[in-house]
């Protein structure tokens, strides 16, 4: 059963506009999240986290929002860069290591 | 410092063989995960290991197998290939404490013929 699910395959945004990704869960005994971002024939990169704690998280253009009674997280890129460009998963756990459970991920292109 | 190394990055065998792959972590890191990314499934948790240990599986069968070495290397063995374990498989490591510090490797990408 898929526990994590992004919905939204891909997405298309302008340079400089924000770009926002979604995520939603289904267990809520997750209380750790995270997201990844990742280019083709490499590994995932860890962009940002929050634990359940918590229901924002910053860091420079990358924010993270958590909605708990929803079950639903979020990402937000602003402004969007080219670099940017790659597919973005959302991942979740119930313990301090090992195992994260994956959505399968989003497809962000940002055009100039 | 050195990031997560795989080996080897590409690899071709046949039905009914056996693979290993190796994951030499980040200096200092002692768990070491492993997931397979494939097309259909997305990103699937296989094993992790402290401390030579297995500390949580995931739902694969007992052909995917691991194991831990005292410097914290890993390795990731595949008995009897099927067609459907062609996949990028995924090494990560981090300091085994808390979730922050995940450091993924670039992959092996096996294709079984």
């Amino acid at each position: 059963d898929q526990q994590v699910k992004q919905n939204s395959p891909s997405l298309s945004v302008q340079e400089g506009r924000i770009s926002i990704l979604n995520c939603d869960y289904t267990n809520s005994m997750f209380d750790y999240f995270l997201w990844y971002k990742k280019y083709p024939a490499e590994g995932p990169t860890f962009l940002i986290s929050i634990s359940s704690i918590k229901d924002k998280n910053e860091d420079g253009r990358f924010t993270v929002f958590l909605n708990k009674s929803a079950k639903h997280l979020s990402l937000h890129i602003v402004p969007s860069q080219p670099g940017d460009s790659a597919v973005y998963f959302c991942a979740v756990t119930t313990d301090s290591w090992g195992k994260l459970q994956f959505g399968a991920g989003t497809q962000v292109v940002v055009t100039p | 410092k050195a990031g997560v190394t795989q080996t080897p990055r590409y690899l071709i065998k046949t039905r009914g063989q056996q693979v290993t792959l190796s994951c030499s972590p980040i200096s200092g890191h002692r768990s070491v995960s492993w997931y397979q990314q494939t097309p259909g499934q997305g990103l699937q948790f296989l094993f992790e290991y402290f401390s030579e240990t297995q500390r949580n599986k995931g739902n694969f069968p007992g052909r995917f197998s691991g194991r831990q070495f005292s410097n914290s290397r890993s390795e990731m063995n595949v008995s009897t290939l099927e067609l459907g374990d062609s996949a990028l498989y995924l090494c990560a490591s981090s300091l085994g404490q808390g979730m922050r510090g995940y450091t993924f490797g670039s992959g092996t990408r096996l294709t079984v013929v």
